[in-house]
């Protein structure tokens, strides 16, 4: 059964900060991994999707990575911002089920 | 409307009542998706739909009864819930193929079963 483990549970930094948000999954044999943004009490954001074939993904500010043998992906975002405040969600979907399984989420302050 | 969209937003019931949460989707997508996100747990799917098939029930209670009419709307009908029940229920959708396309969520209805 996969699971996954994402690290910080919660962080709080300075506005301007690099960022590096952990995700780690027990099976390597995924098909994709998303990561996801979710403001309080709404609905998730989607940020990026890496397939399971691609090393990394870029939009603006924010670069996912993706190492399968090593079980992990991290997300790195560039001169944090106050609007960047959110918790973000990592979801890995398994070959062959194609379920998604989540992570509990790392909560982030950006701080003005 | 556009993206994905979900009614209604809260909803309070106590346990005998029967009530239905709604989801349409303006993607033109596929595939739908039902999950629930309580405070405790990490967010788990319930019930996916492709091309209006039911393909997944994640060992989700009968108490929840899924419908998928056509591929732009899904229900989720409730009764006899639980207080444990009570959570944050979002739905979801993708181009095609279960889990393997990029998702886009709807904003989600907040239960509360007293």
């Amino acid at each position: 059964k996969q699971e996954v483990t994402q690290i910080p549970a919660a962080l709080s930094v300075p506005e301007g900060e690099n960022l590096v948000l952990n995700c780690s999954f027990t099976d390597s044999a995924i098909y994709n991994l998303q990561w996801f943004r979710q403001d309080p009490g709404k609905g998730l954001t989607s940020l990026l999707l890496i397939q399971s074939s691609q090393r990394e993904q870029t939009s603006g500010r924010l670069n996912a990575s993706l190492d399968k043998s090593s079980g992990r992906s991290t997300l790195y975002i560039a001169a944090s911002q106050p609007g960047d405040s959110a918790t973000y969600l990592c979801a890995v979907v398994s070959g062959g089920s194609y379920i998604p399984t989540f992570g509990r989420g790392t909560s982030l302050i950006v701080h003005p | 409307e556009t993206g994905v969209t979900q009614t209604p937003r809260h909803l309070v019931m106590g346990m005998t009542n029967k009530k239905s949460l709604k989801c349409e989707q303006h993607l033109g997508h596929n595939a739908m998706y039902w999950y629930k996100q309580s405070a405790k747990k990490p967010l788990e799917l319930m019930f996916v739909y492709n091309f209006k098939e039911q393909t997944e029930n994640n060992s989700v209670p009968s108490r929840f009864s899924p419908e998928c009419p056509n591929s732009s709307h899904l229900f989720l009908h409730l009764h006899t819930l639980q207080p444990e029940d009570s959570a944050l229920y979002l739905c979801a959708s993708s181009q095609g193929g279960a889990g393997g396309d990029e998702q886009f969520f709807g904003p989600g209805t907040r239960l509360t079963v007293l």
